[in-house]
């Protein structure tokens, strides 16, 4: 069964960086496209970072480029999400998510439960 | 960047109706959309690949069409547990999500 758990969240002061983890099972983490989504409170679904297989290439909207860093460590089964320079506007529930299939080209079959980040001073 | 324009943003329903939701994107993506269910407090649920191909466990009374820019999903005969809302997601450049669509029961 194919489990992904996020970690990592919290409140922390605008202007600070946090580092989120999450961790995967079920599957062979290193065959696959991993991705970030974010979630406002009761807002809609953003994407906000994807990572190829080996780690070599990553993708961002032009929302958070800069700021954003996705990074996996294919040993441990991680996946990762720095988060510099916070505004409150990153105020989310952030969820790990796997890409559907081996491809390139393929929508999001697999999500984790969340951790919700809160930007407040 | 290629941007969805799902609508409507909600949506009424009652038992046994069929509604339908649309996305339009703003150049084609030849036929790269999926489609989600949230409800809430839960994560993401994929149900549509490649505007038409049902994920394993998605309801037959799950449907989508389109080609191009314009695409749609439809649910026939409603059931309780489809009150959800429903996001359209391109993947052909990058990934982007619809504004969503809250289906709600009359």
């Amino acid at each position: 069964e194919v489990q992904l758990v996020e970690s990592g969240g919290g409140l922390v002061q605008p202007g600070r960086s946090l580092k989120l983890s999450c961790t995967a099972s079920g599957f062979t983490f290193s065959d696959y496209y991993m991705a970030w989504v974010r979630q406002a409170p009761k807002k809609g679904l953003e994407w906000v970072a994807t990572i190829i297989t080996s780690g070599s290439r990553t993708y961002y909207p032009d929302s958070v480029k800069g700021r954003f860093t996705i990074s996996r460590d294919d040993a441990r089964n991680s996946l990762y999400l720095q988060i510099n320079s916070l505004e409150s506007e990153d105020t989310a529930t952030y969820y790990c998510a796997r890409h559907s299939t081996i491809a390139a080209i393929s929508p999001f079959a697999y999500w984790g439960h969340g951790t919700l980040v809160t930007v407040s001073s | 960047d290629i941007q969805m324009t799902q609508s409507p943003p909600s949506l009424s329903a009652s038992l046994g109706d069929k509604v339908t939701i649309t996305c339009q994107a703003t150049q084609n993506i030849h036929n790269y959309i999926a489609w989600y269910q949230q409800k809430p407090g839960k994560s993401p649920r994929l149900l549509i690949r490649y505007t038409s191909t049902l994920e394993s466990g998605t309801p037959s009374r799950f449907s989508g069409s389109g080609s191009g820019r314009d695409y749609s999903f439809s649910i026939s005969n409603v059931e309780s547990e489809d009150i959800a809302t429903y996001y359209c997601q391109q993947y052909v450049s990058l990934w982007t999500f619809g504004g969503g669509t809250k289906l709600e029961l009359k």
